[in-house]
């Protein structure tokens, strides 16, 4: 099976622009889990979609946003960037449907800049 | 507030050395701990998995410790290689979390 695959691998933007990050999840996988890796805060949970629902988010300002299609291939979208926003953003995909089937296999990732 | 505290922050081993990393958690939700190894530019690779269930897991080299009572797992790398050089994360997560919590994170370097 093709693993995870996120697009694109890098991005540079400057402060106020937006941004839409994408992923396609492991085929058959329906959950998509979407972290924020720094070197200060380490890999934090930014939200996670099952058949196009959220079923949680993390703790992150309501300028990070995602949404995930039928297919379950998912975006996320940060607008206004900030420089604190530059990090190696991952996208984890999952068969977790409910209770103990939650393995999570990580894409490469995007590295956004902001200058 | 991290929910899943690691240690240490990196060590240094010698080729066919042991590594050991540990973790320790709060939420006695959790029900579900993996650990995963990340390479400089990659995506984090999941490593070994445990469930509360059972209190040791082997795959090859690796070896996971849980301790349900004292809310503590390791990671355990056996005849560590400098191939094994790279960060590892504990990570935790209850049935209904729908996310992982992870560690902050150790950098294991390894001396051949």
């Amino acid at each position: 099976k093709a693993g995870v695959t996120q697009t694109p691998r890098y991005l540079i933007k400057t402060r106020g622009q937006q941004v839409t990050l994408s992923c396609s999840p492991i085929s058959g996988h329906r959950s998509v889990s979407w972290y924020q890796q720094t070197p200060g805060q380490g890999l934090q949970f930014l939200f996670e979609y099952f058949s196009e629902t959220q079923r949680n988010k993390g703790n992150f300002p309501g300028r990070f946003s995602g949404r995930q299609f039928s297919n379950s291939r998912s975006e996320m979208n940060v607008s206004t960037l900030e420089l604190g926003d530059s990090a190696l953003y991952l996208c984890a995909s999952s068969p977790w449907s409910s209770g103990a089937n939650n393995e999570q296999f990580f894409g490469p990732g995007t590295r956004l800049t902001v200058l | 507030q991290q929910q899943v505290k690691q240690s240490p922050q990196s060590l240094i081993v010698q080729k066919g050395g042991i590594s050991i990393i540990n973790c320790a958690y709060e939420n006695t939700a959790f029900d579900y701990f993996p650990w995963y190894q990340q390479f400089p530019g990659k995506g984090p690779a999941l490593l070994i998995a445990i469930r509360p269930d059972v209190s040791e897991k082997k795959e090859g080299r690796f070896t996971i410790s849980f301790n349900k009572s004292a809310k503590q797992f390791s990671l355990h790398i056996m005849d560590s290689q400098p191939g094994d050089s790279a960060t590892y994360f504990c990570a935790a997560s209850g049935a209904n979390d729908y996310k992982l919590s992870f560690g902050a994170g150790t950098t294991v370097t390894v001396r051949a």
